[in-house]
């Protein structure tokens, strides 16, 4: 079984400023891990997944992730947030090996992220 | 192309009544899944379909839960004798395929229900 720490549950930035959202995670077998945004009143958009590979991921809106193992960590970071970044933020993980019950995503509480004009 | 889409967008209901709520994937999309984003709960995972099976029901809350997939496409999550613990919002996903580097999950929009 898996599970996911979202530490910060509000994240309060100042337009313009760098911001990093922390995401630590437990698992037993190798994993798959994900961010999403969710929008007011709107479903789950894929920011970003790690899969395999370069442990640097890129993602849309200018977001980026590094998965790092030792840490069992996959912040997220942006070098400069818009208005427009203003949402809920969750990490999630599966697992990474075929065997049942590797299909479905844990989710981390979610980090709001507000940002300042 | 066309994402996931869900119906109907808002449910309010009665307590006590049945509801049923709508997912259909995105074409070419063998795995299914539900998860319901509660307040109080987070985001839970409820069922995962691959084609019309459903391998996994482990985070059905409870037998008056139930769903089904039909023609490996539309899936139906069904809430009999609907309880104020109900009310959340219902989101859909679904996948190309369930294992491996193919199961990364698009989200649809959700459907928000509110029993009073």
């Amino acid at each position: 079984a898996q599970s996911v720490t979202q530490l910060d549950s509000q994240v309060p930035v100042f337009e313009e400023a760098p911001v990093e959202l922390r995401c630590n995670y437990s698992s037993s077998v190798s994993v798959y891990l994900f961010w999403y945004v969710q929008y007011p009143n709107q479903g789950l958009q894929l920011l970003l997944k790690y899969l395999s590979g370069s442990t640097l991921v890129k993602g849309i809106n200018g977001f980026e992730a590094e998965f790092n193992k030792s840490q069992t960590s996959f912040h997220l970071r942006k070098p400069s947030v818009h208005i427009s970044d203003t949402a809920e933020y969750f990490c999630a993980v599966r697992g990474g090996s075929f065997n049942f019950g590797n299909e479905k995503l844990t989710f981390g509480t979610g980090t709001r992220l507000t940002i300042i004009p | 192309g066309a994402g996931v889409s869900q119906s109907p967008s808002n449910k309010v209901t009665e307590k006590g009544k049945d509801v049923e709520l709508r997912c259909d994937p995105i074409s070419g999309h063998t795995a299914l899944y539900w998860y319901r984003q509660s307040l109080g709960q987070g985001l839970e995972f409820l069922i995962y379909f691959q084609g019309n099976s459903a391998p996994d029901k482990s985070g059905l809350p409870s037998d008056r839960f139930s769903a089904e997939r039909t023609g490996g496409s539309v899936s139906t999550l069904t809430i009999q004798r609907t309880q104020q613990e109900d009310s959340a919002v219902y989101l859909c996903a679904s996948s190309l395929d369930g294992t491996g580097v193919s199961g990364t999950q698009y989200f649809g929009p959700g459907t928000r229900l509110t029993v009073l």
